[in-house]
């Protein structure tokens, strides 16, 4: 199946300091990726859709000052933790689906543990 | 928007036995469903899906059933073994806008298959 890599997996900051967490598709193109956010034990919830080539979409509560995203190439999308502070501290997933093909099946990122101290 | 509802939260079952989850979503419009397996801090792996215009579908001991009508959909694992306990969701593609494939995922259920 479609590969997502996601880098890096786990992150260690301190409060005030900017986070970049970095999504790819290896083998296939993805005009679309979605970042989710996952508190332990808990479901993922959508932050925003990245589109390649123009301006995210974010969800209802989600700062998108905060949560930067960049989707400059067709196999890239990045999310920018700006300011981190404790609470910001969670566990970050990227996914994408072949844009090319009818295909719905999402495959996901391995995961950023990101810990804000 | 999609609101997705999954039960039970946690399920302990015996090894054989088979395992269901239930899953409810309120979109009518929604037409792709799929589960993923999620173990403790890796990535949730795609297990099986289905689309509104079929009603069953399995791959060896996992199979998933849809009712449209009532808007609820499944997860039958059969013949249950250890590697099978983890976090299980269930999702739902509702919103077609903003870039299309955007699923909601359930609260998931933690599957625990006992010796």
């Amino acid at each position: 199946g479609a590969v997502v890599s996601q880098h890096p997996s786990r992150v260690i900051c301190k409060s005030g300091t900017s986070v970049k967490i970095e999504c790819r598709s290896l083998d296939f193109q993805a005009t679309t990726m979605f970042w989710y956010r996952q508190f332990p034990k808990q479901s993922l919830m959508l932050m925003a859709t990245s589109n390649e080539g123009s301006k995210a979409t974010y969800e209802q509560g989600v700062e998108k000052d905060k949560f930067l995203i960049n989707h400059a190439s067709l196999t890239l999308s990045t999310l920018t933790v700006t300011s981190a502070h404790p609470e910001d501290s969670s566990f970050y997933i990227c996914s994408a689906r072949d844009s090319k093909t009818t295909n719905e099946k999402l495959f996901f990122g391995s995961g950023t543990q990101l810990s804000v101290l | 928007g999609e609101n997705v509802e999954q039960h039970p939260s946690t399920l302990s079952v015996q090894e054989g036995d088979s395992a269901v989850i239930k899953c409810t979503y309120s979109d009518s419009a929604s037409n792709y469903f799929p589960w993923y397996k999620q173990e403790l801090g890796k990535r949730p792996q795609l297990i099986i899906d289905i689309r509104s215009n079929v009603g069953e579908k399995k791959d060896q001991r996992i199979a998933v059933t849809l009712n449209k009508t009532a808007k609820h959909f499944s997860l039958h694992i059969t013949e249950t073994q250890p590697e099978d306990s983890a976090v299980y969701f269930c999702a739902a593609k509702g919103d077609l806008t903003g870039g299309g494939n955007k699923l909601t995922f359930g609260t998931g259920t933690q599957l625990k298959v006992e010796l």
